[in-house]
């Protein structure tokens, strides 16, 4: 039992290109998120998804892309990358219902200059 | 929207001290999910503790404790006999029962253990 896998941990991209963050979770929850945080700061919410083919935007989507084809992968890409998402990004999962704690990725680190 | 404040950006402690950090948060709902996470240098994150809002108990784990003030919308960490290994970011986080349960976190206090 992996838990949340993400893909790459470390990544340099120059301004103007494209990359895929890879997230999976073996663990079968409905629920996935992605978050970024920036240096000295708390997460915010960038895109999330409760099943299969269903994805909403969170607090910071802009510049950003998802999809969920499956319950296990929840894949963000960056198009026309810019300085301002350089930071960490960070996929959680969860099962259905609040009481139980995100299970987190350990997370990609993004420069972009 | 439910929003989260973490007012003290540093704190530093003596090992073996306690000290406590802040948190308060703003919602209408009546039922939620209160979290304090933690966030060494690995950047991985790790849950501390958890409080569930219709409990008037506070939740304790060992040498972590909340002080959990519903009306006032307070959600304080007390962590007692601090160790060297406490050293991290701390992250106050709120969670809906609504929706799709999204976390909500502050901005992170900084906690520093002095020798």
């Amino acid at each position: 039992n992996a838990g949340v896998t993400q893909t790459p941990k470390f990544r340099i991209l120059k301004i103007g290109q494209s990359m895929t963050l890879q997230c999976t979770q073996d663990m079968n929850h409905n629920y996935m998120y992605w978050y970024r945080q920036d240096p000295g700061m708390g997460l915010k919410l960038i895109y999330y998804s409760v099943g299969a083919g269903i994805t909403d935007k969170g607090e910071v989507p802009n510049g950003y892309n998802v999809s969920r084809s499956t319950t296990e992968d929840f894949p963000l890409r960056l198009e026309l990358a810019a300085p301002s998402q350089t930071s960490v990004y960070f996929c959680a999962s969860n099962p259905q219902g609040y009481n139980s704690p995100l299970h987190f990725g350990n997370g990609t680190r993004l420069t972009v200059t | 929207a439910q929003t989260v404040t973490q007012s003290q950006p540093e704190m530093s402690v003596q090992e073996a001290e306690t000290v406590t950090l802040s948190c308060t948060y703003d919602t209408s709902e009546s039922d939620y999910y209160l979290f304090w996470y933690k966030q060494p240098p690995s950047r991985q994150m790790i849950l501390v503790i958890r409080q569930e809002a219709y409990k008037q108990q506070n939740a304790t784990e060992n040498r972590f404790s909340v002080n959990f003030q519903k009306a006032a919308k307070s959600f304080s960490l007390k962590i007692s006999d601090s160790q060297l290994g406490d050293a991290a970011m701390y992250f106050c986080a709120y969670r809906s029962p609504q929706g799709a349960q999204k976390l909500v976190f502050g901005q992170g206090t900084r906690l520093t253990i002095n020798p």
